[in-house]
């Protein structure tokens, strides 16, 4: 059974703060990985993608990957009261007949 | 001017009953799937087409039936509603690479909030 694993939170962080959202998953073989918002009440919006190890910056976030761990993690510079959400980790696999899988998502709350 | 529409947004009914949802995309994209995420707010798919073949259908009960008439289309029916059937059912598209492998870059409807009493 493939798993993506996240902390369901909720995660408290003061305003300005850096937040770190982490993920991992199971199947050592899977191609990329993303990262989805999602407000209360909304649908989820792609905010972070990464392919390879390392760390990818768009803005005030980076995403960062380490496959051999196979973990991957988000970070949130300056933390805003506008980020309070849910953030859900997405694994795709290496089958392109198999399915993209969700992690339960982690409630982020950030606290002005 | 919307790219993954999903109509209706609300739809209140009895158990027993039976309810369709439809989806639409105008982004090009040749993946559409139906996602259910229940009160716990947990994601999980339920199927997915590929330019009108059903690719992944995941352990559904039969009740659930999806139909794309064409690949910017998939509309999803529902028959003999039970209590466990509310949930929020996401409508989203994705395309492939030109090798045919998933992006995973996923865009999503607004969301049909469907509440059986």
């Amino acid at each position: 059974q493939k798993e993506v694993e996240q902390n369901s939170g909720p995660l408290s962080v003061p305003e300005g703060a850096i937040a770190s959202l982490n993920c991992t998953y199971s199947d050592r073989v899977s191609q990329s990985f993303f990262w989805y918002r999602q407000y209360s009440g909304k649908s989820p919006e792609l905010i972070m993608s990464i392919y390879s190890n390392g760390d990818k910056e768009d803005g005030r976030f980076t995403a960062q990957l380490n496959k051999a761990s196979q973990y991957v993690s988000l970070l949130i510079r300056d933390s805003q009261p506008s980020d309070s959400a849910t953030y859900l980790c997405a694994v795709t696999p290496l089958n392109r007949d198999d399915k993209i899988i969700f992690g339960k998502g982690t409630r982020l709350h950030i606290l002005p | 001017d919307t790219a993954v529409s999903q109509t209706p947004k609300y739809l209140v009914t009895q158990m027993g009953n039976d309810k369709s949802i439809k989806c639409e995309q105008n982004l090009g994209h040749d993946t559409m799937y139906w996602y259910k995420q229940d009160s716990k707010k947990f994601l999980k798919i339920m199927f997915s087409y590929n330019n009108k073949e059903l690719i992944i259908n995941e352990t559904v009960p039969n009740r659930f039936s999806p139909k794309s008439p064409d690949k910017a289309h998939l509309n999803l029916h529902i028959n003999s509603l039970e209590l466990g059937d509310s949930a929020v059912y996401f409508c989203a598209s994705s395309q492939v690479d030109s090798w045919g492998d998933h992006t995973g870059e996923l865009f999503f409807g607004e969301g049909s909030r469907l509440t059986v009493l």
